[in-house]
């Protein structure tokens, strides 16, 4: 069973720009979470998508948006980067059911320049 | 201020060494999740305990969780160098999959 997969790696932008970041989860899975990891503040949670729809959401600007398709991948998208968005961005995905059990990707790396 | 406080932040030990990690909340998890994350990697989830006073062992590692579901900890018995990495506690805050994160332990572990 494949894991979950976070396309690119690795991405790097400048101040302004925009960025598109995917994530397919495990086969299966209806629930994709996205987190993002910066050395200062560790893990936080970013929002979750269940079958398409935003079922939670953290303490981000409206800057920071994601989507969830029919077949549950998801896509993440930042707007006007800035320098502090430079972090490892997570993605998560589960049953979605009460065990909450997830499962991570290796991550995309961005850096804003 | 952390929702969960885990301590300590970096621990560098000899092989062979034992160490604790503490994971401890002022607030009721319905469960706590341990992860393991190694650079350039995602967290992989080691173990989750939901009932009060449960101790589970994965081969050198327990882990437990309070009473009072509050707080948990990480025993690592007689550690090797695969160890090394961040270990993180995590609990789920609301209906879904809402995780807060504690900042994590640095481990490190010399041969």
């Amino acid at each position: 069973k494949a894991g979950v997969t976070q396309t690119p790696r690795y991405l790097i932008k400048t101040r302004g720009q925009q960025v598109t970041l995917s994530c397919s989860p495990i086969s299966g899975h209806r629930s994709v979470s996205w987190y993002q990891q910066t050395p200062g503040q560790g893990l936080q949670f970013l929002f979750e998508y269940f079958s398409e729809t935003q079922r939670n959401k953290g303490n981000f600007p409206g800057r920071f948006s994601g989507r969830q398709f029919s077949n549950s991948r998801s896509e993440m998208n930042v707007s006007t980067l800035e320098l502090g968005d430079s972090a490892l961005y997570l993605c998560a995905s589960s049953l979605g059911d009460l065990k909450n059990i997830q499962y991570f990707g290796a991550g995309t790396r961005l850096s804003v320049l | 201020t952390q929702l969960l406080e885990q301590s300590p932040q970096f621990l560098s030990i000899q092989e062979g060494e034992n160490l604790t990690v503490y994971c401890n909340s002022s607030s009721v998890f319905s469960s706590l999740q341990w992860y393991r994350q190694e650079p350039g990697e995602g967290p992989v989830l080691l173990v989750t305990v939901v009932t009060g006073g449960e101790v589970k062992k994965l081969k050198r590692l327990t882990f437990q969780f309070g009473d009072a579901r509050k707080d948990s900890s990480l025993h690592i018995t007689a550690a090797q160098p695969g160890d090394t990495g961040l270990y993180l506690c995590a609990g789920p805050l609301e209906y879904g999959n809402k995780l807060v994160f504690g900042a994590g332990t640095i481990l490190r572990v010399k041969s």
